[in-house]
């Protein structure tokens, strides 16, 4: 099984809400990524955690909230977003992130409107 | 930090011709190089991937792709297109802390 799930598959939201994305991979990966791909650009790295350890943030705004709570889930959590956060957010897992050469496994994206 | 140029941002090709996309990429060290495809809407899915040995990689799908220290490139081939084969094409090259790069991604469109 290389299947990455992310839900919702869809999500509207307001810049007032909280909500969360949801990542699940069971392929026994310890390495668990967030990327934001705005409309016709290429993925945009968030957040790495490395078994269930934050290991990169790449300057993130506050708004967006990751969390790991075991090796199978990633959560990112959001709050107070704004318009310009519209986008798909991937989630990818690969067996160890200290190794550049494991294959990065991607799911389908949750595609995020906030008006 | 490591980036990725891919100068196509369209390109069509007729059903059944060859296929060439081009990435060069700058990195100070051995680079770690894939290529990911993406339909729309959708994920991304490995296509290949090189990271030392032979220059000429081969993948899924009937893609190749081969790198090439001197120039700084590694292109993507496939020698016969078929009209599945339309997506965005995606360069990346990877650094040992495992910070991925894109580049800014190659549509392919298959004329029938």
């Amino acid at each position: 099984d290389t299947e990455v799930t992310q839900t919702p598959k869809h999500l509207v939201m307001g810049m007032t809400n909280k909500k969360s994305l949801k990542c699940e991979q069971h392929m026994g990966h310890r390495a668990m990524y967030w990327y934001k791909q705005k409309a016709k650009k290429p993925p945009e790295l968030m957040f790495v955690y490395s078994y269930e350890k934050l290991s990169i943030n790449e300057s993130v705004p506050s708004r967006f909230s990751p969390e790991c709570p075991n090796s199978s889930l990633l959560n990112l959590h959001l709050h107070a977003l704004q318009p310009e956060d519209s986008a798909l957010y991937l989630c990818a897992s690969s067996q160890d992130s200290l190794a550049v050469t494991d294959t990065q496994y991607f799911g389908p994206g949750t595609r995020l409107t906030v008006l | 930090a490591q980036s990725v140029t891919q100068p196509d941002i369209h390109i069509t090709v007729s059903e059944g011709a060859s296929l060439e996309l081009r990435c060069n990429y700058s990195y100070g060290a051995t680079p770690y190089l894939f290529w990911y495809v993406q339909s729309p809407g959708q994920g991304l899915q490995l296509l290949l991937k090189y990271f030392s040995g032979d220059t000429l990689v081969q993948g899924i799908k009937g893609f190749e792709a081969e790198f090439k220290r001197s120039q700084s490139s590694f292109n993507l081939r496939k020698p016969s297109v078929h009209w599945s084969d339309a997506a965005e094409y995606f360069c990346a090259v990877g650094a040992l802390d495992n910070d991925m790069r894109f580049g800014a991604g190659t549509r392919l469109t298959v004329k029938p």
